[in-house]
């Protein structure tokens, strides 16, 4: 039972355009997101997150909207870079509790086309 | 450097051997993860640690897993009588074990049974 889900396993994107990337979770409990990014061969790297009693953080070129009655969240890149081509992972974790474990999505590609 | 490290960087094994993986998180973190990616899937939670409490097992996918952290800091990941679908990258992470805190991955490590 996939409590995260990233839809999307791919999403092609123009350079200087936005990359929107999505996430749904299904545990209401969640109260802290987070945005991973991974290049082949390296491990995850944190991107951003953001906490539930907000709707929105922005650092840079990236922003994180959420929405929790809708229990989705999503992860803006604009303007999109080449560099920016990788596996992007949303994860979700429930902060009330002692146990610190995240809980991921499967990841969706970005490729971001020169 | 400061990071996460993971030795070996490569392993290849033939089917039925012990491997032992190891993974040196940041200092000061209390938090470890065991992880592993197989080709085309998400991240597969493993195995917890978190201070002196008893690890969090729930992910390990056998009796043939299993992970050790002696003094608090290094973590040994062992897998006995490996099968070729053992084949993946184990990825190992650190935090502060705190809540809202990002994990820190190390480069993993990536095994491969023949």
């Amino acid at each position: 039972d996939q409590q995260v889900k990233q839809n999307s396993p791919s999403l092609s994107v123009q350079e200087g355009r936005i990359s929107i990337l999505n996430c749904d979770y299904t545990n209401s409990m969640f109260d802290y997101f987070l945005w991973y990014k991974k290049y082949p061969a390296e491990g995850p790297t944190f991107l951003i997150s953001i906490s539930s009693i907000k709707d929105k953080n922005e650092d840079g070129r990236f922003t994180v909207f959420l929405n929790k009655s809708a229990k989705h969240l999503s992860l803006h890149i604009v303007p999109s870079q080449p560099g920016d081509s990788a596996v992007y992972f949303c994860a979700a974790e429930n902060n009330a509790g002692n146990n610190r474990k995240l809980i991921w999505g499967l990841g969706t590609s970005l490729a971001v086309n020169p | 450097g400061a990071g996460v490290s993971q030795s070996p960087s490569n392993k290849v094994t033939e089917k039925g051997k012990d491997v032992e993986l190891r993974c040196d998180p940041i200092s000061g973190h209390t938090a470890l993860y065991w992880y592993r990616q197989s080709l085309g899937q998400g991240l597969e939670f493993l195995i917890y640690f978190q201070g002196n409490s008893a690890p969090d097992k729930s992910g390990l996918p056998s009796d043939r897993f299993s992970a050790e952290r002696t003094g608090g800091s290094v973590s040994t990941l062992t897998i006995q009588r490996t099968q070729q679908e053992d084949s993946a990258v184990y990825l190992c992470a650190s935090s502060y074990g705190l809540g809202g805190n990002e994990q820190f991955f190390g480069p993993g490590t990536r095994l491969t049974v023949l």
